[in-house]
């Protein structure tokens, strides 16, 4: 079973407007990550979120935090056509005291002009 | 900044075959991954390494080798390739509880 996952599983907008992907997680965390990958490319890091913090952000991008109901949303304010890509929320299983990501299956976003 | 390069960009190999992917990492980082990704299932951990000379199994490490010769390099070798399979492995690299970053990736497929 997924440890991490994503809803919805597609989105389409129009630029100019504000989006939102949900992240649902199964274990202790001692953070979550979000991740953008798009086509043709590795996924990169958007957010990473500690346990102990309930929001960041990082220009349009703002990312929330609810240990208690184990759930993250990633925000997207004023999209762009570029903001076209999956969407992957990731946990971090502190095994050892390394880094082993755990990723959900994705949310695809497509922005249209 | 740094990169992560991986070889081959593409790969296609016939069945029961032997296949080595290789990965470099200019970060100076000590922890280095390898990632399958399918279509529809999101990425999952096949190796990964904390130090030159170490090898950890992730979740998906049955059929596959792999070997950390130097801080700066990570090889996955398929043992036994399998017909009809499809994927994109992952190379990734991090600091002990930081950003991992990827490489593009290696796309598979065995005929």
């Amino acid at each position: 079973s997924q440890l991490a996952e994503e809803n919805p599983w597609a989105l389409s907008v129009h630029e100019g407007e504000s989006v939102t992907v949900n992240c649902s997680y199964k274990t202790s965390i001692t953070a979550l990550q979000w991740y953008r990958q798009k086509s043709g490319e590795g996924p990169a890091q958007l957010i990473l979120i500690r346990s102990n913090e309930r929001e960041k952000r990082n220009g349009r991008l703002r990312a929330t935090l609810d240990t208690s109901s184990q759930s993250s949303s990633l925000s997207i304010t004023a999209t762009r056509c570029e903001d076209t890509a999956v969407y992957f929320c990731a946990t971090d299983r502190h095994d050892s005291g390394y880094n082993k990501l755990t990723f959900g299956k994705g949310t695809v976003l497509l922005v249209s002009p | 900044g740094g990169i992560i390069t991986q070889t081959p960009k593409f790969l296609i190999g016939q069945e029961g075959q032997k296949l080595t992917l290789k990965c470099q990492q200019n970060f100076n980082h000590d922890t280095m991954y390898w990632y399958r990704q399918d279509s529809g299932k999101g990425l999952r951990l096949i190796y990964y390494s904390i130090t030159e000379n170490d090898l950890q199994k992730g979740d998906l490490s049955e059929g596959y080798d792999a070997s950390r010769e130097k801080k700066s390099s990570f090889s996955l070798t398929v043992t036994s390739a399998q017909k009809n399979e499809m994927a994109v492995f992952l190379c990734a690299s991090s600091r002990q509880g930081t950003e991992v970053f990827f490489g593009k990736g290696t796309r598979l497929t065995v005929v």
